[in-house]
């Protein structure tokens, strides 16, 4: 069984680095078939897909949002870590992460809600 | 900026078919763009529902399926039931990019 789940602070000052961890169970993330991807949401709004890191260690940033991040991997601790820099109100939302294989993004975590204010 | 577009709202009576619709503003949409659907409620992670333009997860019920359709991606619910009310989101894998870009989802309501 498949199970991810999210975890960090849910609240962060603007210009801060947030570092979000996802903590997975039932694969693993060593093939590059496999990959964990991060998703966020808004309040209210849709979802947009923003990192993803395979097996491999192949990652993939959206251009909008590049430059302030990094994703890795700890294949023995199972866990996907994320770092988004100088954060913003604007990033305020839910955070989630899902595995990804042929099969689309088919396994979610159930996200974490991530303010950004002062 | 590859933008995807779906309808904001879609409303359909119980027992009835529906078809929502994904474009992309880079044109048709194909199977190369291997469109994912997901239906998210209030509160909740959004959950897999079709994969690859047609494929179904095994927690898919049958009712819902989905296809190519006029140069968009299509995902059709036959026989609406009233827990189907929910958010519907599509997402295409842009592979010269390798990017995956989410529609703005369509708020479907059963009444």
């Amino acid at each position: 069984q498949i199970t991810l789940r999210e975890s960090g602070p849910t609240l962060v000052k603007p210009t801060q680095t947030l570092t979000l961890t996802c903590s997975f169970s039932g694969f693993s993330l060593t093939s590059s078939g496999v990959a964990v991807g991060w998703i966020r949401q808004p309040p209210g709004k849709g979802l947009e897909w923003f990192a993803l890191i395979y097996g491999t260690d192949d990652k993939r940033y959206s251009a909008s949002l590049k430059t302030r991040l990094t994703i890795t991997k700890d294949t023995s601790r199972s866990q996907v870590v994320l770092t988004m820099t100088n954060m913003d109100p604007v990033d305020t939302g839910t955070y989630f992460c899902a595995h990804r294989t042929g099969g689309g993004f088919d396994y979610w975590g159930q996200g974490i809600l991530v303010t950004v204010s002062s | 900026q590859t933008v995807v577009t779906q309808e904001p709202s879609l409303t359909v009576s119980p027992g009835g078919t529906v078809t929502l619709t994904c474009a992309s503003s880079t044109g048709a949409v194909t199977s190369d763009l291997y469109p994912n659907w997901f239906q998210q409620k209030p509160g909740q992670a959004p959950r897999a529902l079709i994969y690859s333009t047609d494929n179904k997860h095994s927690w898919t019920p049958a009712r819902f399926s989905g296809s190519l359709r006029g140069g968009k991606a299509a995902l059709t619910l036959s026989g609406v039931q009233p827990e189907d009310e929910a958010e519907y989101f599509c997402l295409l894998y842009y592979g010269g990019s390798q990017l995956w870009v989410f529609g703005g989802g369509t708020k479907l309501t059963v009444l």
